[in-house]
């Protein structure tokens, strides 16, 4: 079964420090890869996504993810944090084949200090 | 602005009370999901519809049932809410059934069963 793990639940970083958050997954085969972010009161919006290709992608609001396919990582990093960054961060797996199904991560709540 | 709206934000219910939550698009998309995010989980698909077409997940209890009357709306309906039933719903649209189509989350309706 697909399953993706979040490993932090809460990260903490001060504004301006780079950051990291990390992402696994278990699939049969190499899934599609996605990173959402949901602030206060806000709905899911999408950072960046994986089909293939090179496997460091670019995203919106400075941020990037790298594939690993022998770690069956998708990091998320961004190299300076910003006080706006502080929300909850959701990595997800789709199927390749046909069936717009996200499986989402528990997971893991940015904090920034200033 | 294109969006996907879910009300009311905040739902009430008693124990065993029918509840109705709403969501509404301006995307025009084809499909049109439910997910259950219970506190500090991960968003979870309920079901979602394809046009017409409901396709509804295998372990999705009976006690939640939608409706999609047009493109635009779709409802979730809880026929008997249970304390476990209390979590945000989100809504979400997507063009088209497959993963390369980024799926798009309304705000969430956020229920509490008293």
């Amino acid at each position: 079964a697909q399953s993706v793990t979040q490993p932090d639940i809460h990260i903490t970083v001060s504004e301006g420090a780079s950051l990291e958050l990390r992402c696994n997954y278990s699939y049969g085969a190499t899934p599609y890869l996605f990173w959402y972010v949901q602030s206060p009161g806000q709905g899911l919006q999408l950072l960046l996504k994986y089909f293939s290709g090179d496997t460091l992608v670019q995203g919106i609001k400075g941020f990037e993810a790298e594939f690993k396919r022998s770690q069956s990582s998708f990091n998320l990093r961004k190299p300076s944090v910003h006080w706006s960054d502080a929300a909850e961060y959701f990595c997800a797996v789709g199927p390749m084949e046909y069936g717009n199904k996200l499986v989402f991560g528990a997971g893991t709540i940015l904090r920034v200090k200033s | 602005d294109a969006m996907v709206i879910q009300n009311p934000r905040y739902q009430v219910t008693q124990f065993g009370k029918p509840v109705t939550l709403s969501c509404s698009q301006t995307l025009n998309h084809n499909v049109m999901y439910w997910y259950q995010q219970k506190s500090s989980q991960a968003p979870k698909l309920l079901f979602h519809y394809y046009d017409k077409d409901f396709n509804n997940e295998a372990d999705t209890p009976d006690n939640f049932q939608s409706r999609r009357p047009n493109t635009s709306f779709c409802f979730l309906d809880i026929r008997s809410p249970g304390l476990g039933d209390a979590a945000m719903y989100l809504c979400a649209t997507s063009r088209d059934e497959v993963s390369t189509d980024t799926q798009y989350f309304g705000p969430g309706t956020r229920l509490t069963v008293l």
